[in-house]
């Protein structure tokens, strides 16, 4: 099983700041198949990035994702208040596993 | 518009059975794969099961494997899980979701509100 660290846990930044989330998978993901997702308390989970790069329908541009092979990040370039939620990545190249999440908050 | 509604979940006592149902509307559901994914209260994400397009091939994760079954009438655009010998550990919000393709593990780009089941004594 591919198992994914999301670092940190906890993010805090203030709004119009630039977020990099990490997501490191304990060994490689097959043809970039990593997932971004955020959640909003007592929310869903929300599709934000596919194949590592590619942004979901209707998601902002300031939304974007890089990374290969083991290590993968999500940056947000000017936080918006409504940003601060939490952060889940997601490989499907060897079945599917989460990682731990990563909480933004506001400093 | 796409949507997704899950039902069915409630408290139950450890050991019981429960069934899940995720009804699907605005797309084609014959023509996706769907999963079960579950949050436990206070947790991340964790993936249940995978049900291809057909339903001719189910996977599922290792916590569930042997007592979960999922399962989908595409007549109905219905998608289940059959949950039996449920454990208190077991006890999450349990999202429907579908899958951008027909087969095979993906991401998963519609979720549902989700369904709250609860296992306690």
């Amino acid at each position: 099983e591919i198992v994914l660290t999301q670092s940190p846990d906890t993010l805090s930044l203030s709004p119009g700041e630039r977020a990099i989330l990490s997501c490191r998978a304990s060994q490689s993901v097959s043809s970039s198949y990593l997932a971004w997702y955020q959640q909003k308390p007592g929310q869903a989970p929300r599709l934000l990035i596919f194949h590592a790069s590619s942004r979901a329908t209707g998601i902002p541009d300031r939304f974007s994702g890089s990374g290969s092979g083991t290590d993968f990040s999500l940056t947000i370039s000017r936080l918006d208040p409504e940003d601060f939620v939490i952060y889940y990545c997601q490989q499907y190249g060897a079945s599917i596993t989460f990682g731990q999440g990563t909480r933004l908050e506001i400093k | 518009q796409v949507q997704l509604v899950e039902s069915g979940g409630g408290v139950v006592q450890p050991g019981t059975s429960l069934r899940l149902s995720c009804a699907a509307s605005g797309f084609s559901f014959n023509n996706y794969g769907m999963y079960w994914v579950r949050q436990a209260p206070g947790k991340g994400l964790e993936w249940v099961a995978v049900i291809w397009y057909d339903g001719k091939n189910k996977y599922y994760a290792d916590s569930v494997k042997g007592r979960f079954t999922i399962s989908r009438d595409n007549y109905k655009n219905t998608l289940y899980l059959q949950m039996n010998s449920l454990r208190v550990e077991d006890t999450a919000v349990y999202y429907c979701a579908r899958n951008p393709v027909r087969d095979y593990y993906y991401y998963m780009d519609v979720w549902g509100k989700g369904t709250t089941v609860t296992v306690s004594s």
